[in-house]
């Protein structure tokens, strides 16, 4: 069965700081990985998702992520932390036949001015 | 191009009641999934619609039930709620039947908060 685990539930970070959110999967086959924010009260924004090829992938908001799969991780990153990028972050892994996503537990980031 | 529609927003029933939660995908999507997103268990995956069939199941209670219509617009019914019902429902929602070879985006709605007092 596939799992995830954000094995950092709070990150507190300063604005201007950079941001490293960390994400590992459990799955036999080649993953579909997926990273969401979500703001307070809203619904799941995709940032970025990684398929196939390049294993460093941009996403939206300045935010990449690179897949490792001898780690069997999927790293979030953004250089530089603005206050808006407060809110709860999710990684995903899909599967090739159908849409279900696994979530991890999710990691909340705090940004200090 | 409007986003994935939940409807009720907010909803606050009593337990031993039923709810009915309505979500418009995409247009042009046919695939609708709904998530449950509590504090405690986090964000799971209850069931999955393309093309008016269901597709997979996560592992709930039979109180819990959903259905697509021909034009994708997906419901899900709880029924005899209880107080662990309490939740973020989620729906979401996709082009194609999976992530397939070259990936899929999916998108979601805002939710629906539903209480249970």
């Amino acid at each position: 069965a596939q799992s995830v685990t954000q094995p950092d539930i709070h990150i507190t970070v300063s604005e201007g700081a950079s941001l490293e959110l960390r994400c590992n999967y459990s799955y036999g086959a080649t993953p579909y990985l997926f990273w969401y924010v979500q703001s307070p009260g809203q619904g799941l924004q995709l940032l970025l998702k990684y398929f196939s090829g390049d294993t460093l992938v941009q996403g939206i908001k300045g935010f990449e992520a690179e897949f490792k799969r001898s780690q069997s991780s999927f790293n979030l990153r953004k250089p530089s932390v603005h206050w808006s990028d407060a809110a709860e972050y999710f990684c995903a892994v899909g599967q090739a036949a159908g849409n279900k996503l696994t979530f991890g537990g999710g990691t909340r980031v705090l940004v200090k001015p | 191009k409007a986003g994935v529609t939940q409807t009720p927003r907010y909803l606050i029933k009593t337990r031993g009641q039923q709810v009915t939660l309505s979500c418009s995908p995409i247009s042009g999507h046919r695939s609708v999934s709904w998530y449950q997103q509590t504090p405690g268990q986090g964000l799971q995956f209850l069931f999955e619609y393309f093309s008016e069939t269901q597709r997979n199941k996560g592992n709930f209670p039979g109180r819990f039930s959903g259905r697509q219509f021909s034009n994708s617009r997906s419901e899900m019914n709880v029924s005899t709620l209880e107080l662990g019902d309490s939740a973020l429902y989620l729906c979401a929602s996709s082009s194609t039947p999976g992530q397939g070879s070259s990936g899929n985006t999916i998108y979601f709605g805002e939710g629906s908060w539903l209480t249970v007092v």
